[in-house]
This record gives structure tokens, sequence and C-alpha cells, in this order.
């Protein structure tokens, strides 16, 4: 069974703790990307990865950081220098692609951070 | 950088009517306009999407129109269904990578 997994659901940590999400695709895709989302604002792209050991900022990356030390796995560290972390974070996947070709990404179910 | 509008942010119609969303965007250069649909705890699912090459795509229910002169692309829904309550987000995207920009969702409710 094929897909995106992103865990835990939810997540509380305290303030001033780095915690990292964790996501996993079997979906043999090269690319991934961290999505972070605010009521009435979207979805913002914090991170992504377009091949293993090389990965860009997004629009938002101030106070997070990545690895992508496997294809399967981007898992996303929420640092204490994020100002506002509490939010619902999203991973996604898709084929990588070249020039102005674009590929469907694909959405795990989410991460709803909470910091108390 | 690409800047994406959405409206309305809620919109509620009774099933069997018609539901229209409406994005514009900024970047001429953008050529890709995906739209997802998101339930409630779950991730974006994409539901349809249109190239700027074409005017108008369908599939079922659902239509999306591209009017690249005005900047500007819709969601139609016809035949609203209780199912077809969600957030719909538009997108946009522009260059020559995987970067897409979200429009801010609209919420829309469809009533038995």
């Amino acid at each position: 069974d094929g897909g995106i997994t992103q865990s835990p659901k939810y997540l509380f940590r305290k303030e001033g703790q780095n915690v990292t999400l964790s996501c996993e695709q079997n979906l043999n895709h090269d690319a991934m990307y961290w999505y972070r989302q605010d009521p009435g604002q979207g979805l913002r792209l914090i991170y992504y990865s377009q091949i293993v050991n090389d990965f860009q900022k997004g629009d938002i990356a101030e106070g997070y950081s990545v690895s992508r030390e496997k294809k399967e796995s981007f898992p996303l560290t929420v640092t204490s220098a994020q100002k506002n972390p509490t939010a619902f974070y999203l991973c996604a996947s898709s084929i990588r692609s070249s020039g102005t070709f674009y590929n469907e990404q694909f959405f795990g179910p989410g991460t709803r951070l909470t910091v108390l | 950088g690409e800047n994406v509008e959405q409206h309305p942010s809620t919109l509620s119609v009774q099933e069997g009517d018609s539901a229209v969303i409406k994005c514009t965007y900024s970047d001429s250069a953008s050529n890709y306009f995906p739209w997802y649909k998101q339930e409630l705890g779950k991730g974006p699912q994409l539901i349809i999407d249109i190239r700027s090459n074409v005017g108008e795509k369908k599939d079922q229910r659902i239509a999306v129109t591209l009017n690249k002169t005005a900047k500007h692309f819709s969601l139609h829904i016809t035949e609203t269904q209780p199912e077809d309550s969600a957030v719909y987000f538009c997108a946009a995207k522009s260059g020559g990578y995987q970067k897409v920009t979200f429009g801010t969702g609209t919420k829309l409710q469809v009533i038995p």
C-alpha cells in the first residue's frame, strides 16, 4: 500500500525545545516537500528536496532545518528559533522533473504541532 | 514572486446547487494551475488541474476555467453533494522548478 506517512498525528512540546517531525514515503519519489498550514493562510513552503543529500529553502525556512539522507525520508526539525511553531505541518512528495513540467504532489495526513 | 488570491473564504450552498471558487495570480509566467481538496484532518488531494495552453477542462461534476489575459482561474462544481464539503485550494506554478504558490483556501459547506 503506497503512500506518505507522517507521525505522530498530534505533537505537544514545551517552548524552547527542538522537535523533529517524521515524513516517510514508499512511492519511489525523488522530490519531497514540507509545508506549514495556518488558518486563513493556505499552505506555505518551508523546505523542499529534489534529490537525496540536497535541499533548498522555501518561503518560510527560518527556524526550521531538514535532512535528506535517504530517498524515503525527509524529517523536519522545528527549532527553538521558530517564533510561532504551533501549526499544522504537511509533507508531500512528487516525481522529480526538469524544466517547466509539473508533477502532482502527493500529501501526507499531516502533524499538528502545539507548543505550550 | 507569485501571489495567489482566492475568494470567497467560505461558501455555503444547498445540495444540488453549483459552487464557484475564484483565484487570481500575479506572475504572467505561471503555466500550471492545480486545485486541491482537503477534507478535515487530512492532507490536500489534487482534484483537477489546467495548463496555460488550455482555457477550460472538465472532469464529471468539476470544471476549471482559465483566463490568461485577466490572470484568473476558477473552479466550478455542479450538482453539489454533501461529500463535496471540504476546504479547496487553488495554486499556481511559475518558473522551472516544482514550487507552487497556494491560495488561502475556501471552506465549502454543502447543506443537505
